[in-house]
């Protein structure tokens, strides 16, 4: 019964393509987030969704695109893999200012190969 | 200069030894303040979070210091299961935004 599912937990692909992450939770939180967690495990904000709008984004490449289809799910997907994209990436929810802080996801460790 | 800084340790530690953690914040207008934990290749869980007059949570004690723009983290009687990485948190004023440290790693040594 996960809070904050992501799928898939891991993602090996070329360079050059195109892929998605999935994000679902069912804590009925009304903010989802995307972090990006390096090589050196820093975490570091990509974008937010509240009631299915953008209300940050983070300087990002524009290769990166959320897509929030409801409150539930926030996806993330990815044109144009490089190498440098290979991270962990983390989906997170909050319930409105971040008081409580967020609950994550276990995570997509993805690699460009 | 980072948001949320704190040192990478490695801090290794007896079992049953107190350790404290610190970091500092650049934004004197956060409110918000947590610290997080995160064990190798899993996500960050919350662990506690951080009040201006101290909390305490079992063996963890959280503190804040405003005026110094730092936040503390003490584990006291430390067991094997306590090996992690602890990450300092702070909000960013005016958005549903965290920012999180680079985490200080800990190893409780039997």
């Amino acid at each position: 019964d996960t809070a904050v599912s992501q799928t898939p937990k891991y993602l090996v692909t070329q360079m050059g393509n195109d892929k998605s992450i999935k994000c679902e939770q069912n804590l009925g939180h009304d903010t989802m987030y995307w972090y990006k967690q390096d090589s050196k495990k820093f975490l570091k904000i990509m974008f937010s969704y509240n009631n299915k709008e953008l209300i940050i984004n983070e300087t990002v490449p524009n290769r990166f695109s959320p897509k929030s289809p409801d409150k539930a799910h926030l996806n993330l997907h990815i044109n144009s893999l490089e190498l440098g994209d290979s991270a962990v990436y983390f989906c997170a929810s909050s319930q409105g200012a971040v008081d409580y802080g967020y609950t994550f996801g276990s995570g997509t460790r993805l690699t460009v190969v | 200069r980072k948001e949320v800084e704190q040192d990478p340790g490695p801090f290794n530690v007896p079992e049953g030894a107190t350790v404290a953690f610190n970091c500092t914040y650049s934004n004197s207008a956060s409110q918000s303040f947590f610290w997080y934990r995160q064990d190798c290749r899993k996500e960050p869980k919350l662990l506690m979070s951080v009040y201006s007059s101290g909390n305490e949570d079992g063996r963890f004690t959280a503190q804040l210091n405003r005026a110094s723009q730092y936040i503390s983290l003490l584990i006291r009687d430390s067991k094997l299961s306590d090996s992690a990485t602890y990450l300092c948190v702070s909000d960013q004023t005016g958005a549903n935004n965290l920012f999180f440290g680079t985490g200080t790693r800990l190893t409780v040594i039997p």
